[in-house]
């Protein structure tokens, strides 16, 4: 069966210190992948998605990238955090049917 | 550009209600709708999925249904249980491989 892990859970980073969340797929193949950002109480914003390695599509301009160095592994990253980064980053890949998606990080930035 | 609505975005209701959440879209031309839920600070876990020739699914207690022509998706929760408290979100998928689109989720709180 396909798994999906994403971490770490929390991590809490000064501002202007880099940034480096991890997400990995297990049980499939060129998988869909994609970063999101939730706001509190609110939907899922499309930060990133990727179709395969090294191909990255960026949704909203802003301070974070992303890599796909592996078929199953999916990186967002900072070079630099603003407190505005700060936010619950969820990872997910799709099939082409059904979206799967990991247990979420939880950004402080202070 | 696709637009995803939940109303309400809270309710609360007595445990063993049925109720019924309701997710509209704008645009009709889907591939599938898919039903989340979400705890707090957690992930989101899939719960019903409808293909656009669907009308409706089941798992357990839940049942989905979907009315493409109307832009209308509802979950029918029955015999409501404190543990269905959370979040729960509608997501659009345009084609088989596009991207989806969320709602901002109903936050269900079901009292003992």
């Amino acid at each position: 069966s396909q798994t999906i892990h994403q971490w770490p859970a929390t991590l809490v980073q000064p501002v202007g210190s880099p940034l480096s969340l991890e997400c990995t797929v297990e049980g499939t193949s060129n998988p869909n992948l994609y970063w999101y950002r939730q706001a509190a109480g609110r939907g899922l914003q499309l930060l990133f998605y990727s179709v395969g390695i090294g191909q990255i599509s960026s949704e909203v301009p802003q301070n974070l990238s992303a890599s796909r160095p592996q078929d199953r592994q999916f990186i967002l990253s900072s070079k630099k955090l603003l407190l505005s980064d700060s936010g619950f980053y969820l990872c997910a890949w799709s099939s082409n049917t059904e979206a799967f998606f990991g247990q979420g990080t939880r950004l402080t930035v202070v | 550009k696709q637009e995803v609505t939940q109303i309400p975005a809270a309710l609360s209701v007595p445990e063993g209600e049925n109720l019924v959440l309701n997710c509209s879209f704008t645009d009709s031309a889907i591939y599938n709708l898919q039903w989340f839920r979400q705890d707090p600070g957690k992930g989101l876990t899939s719960l019903l999925l409808i293909q656009s020739s669907q009308r409706e699914q089941t798992s357990g207690r839940l049942n989905a249904s979907l009315d493409k022509s109307s832009g209308r998706s509802t979950l029918y929760i029955a015999a409501s249980q404190p543990g269905d408290s959370a979040t729960y979100l509608c997501a659009v998928r345009p084609t088989n491989a596009g991207k989806s689109t969320f709602g901002d989720g109903t936050t269900l709180t079901v009292k003992p």
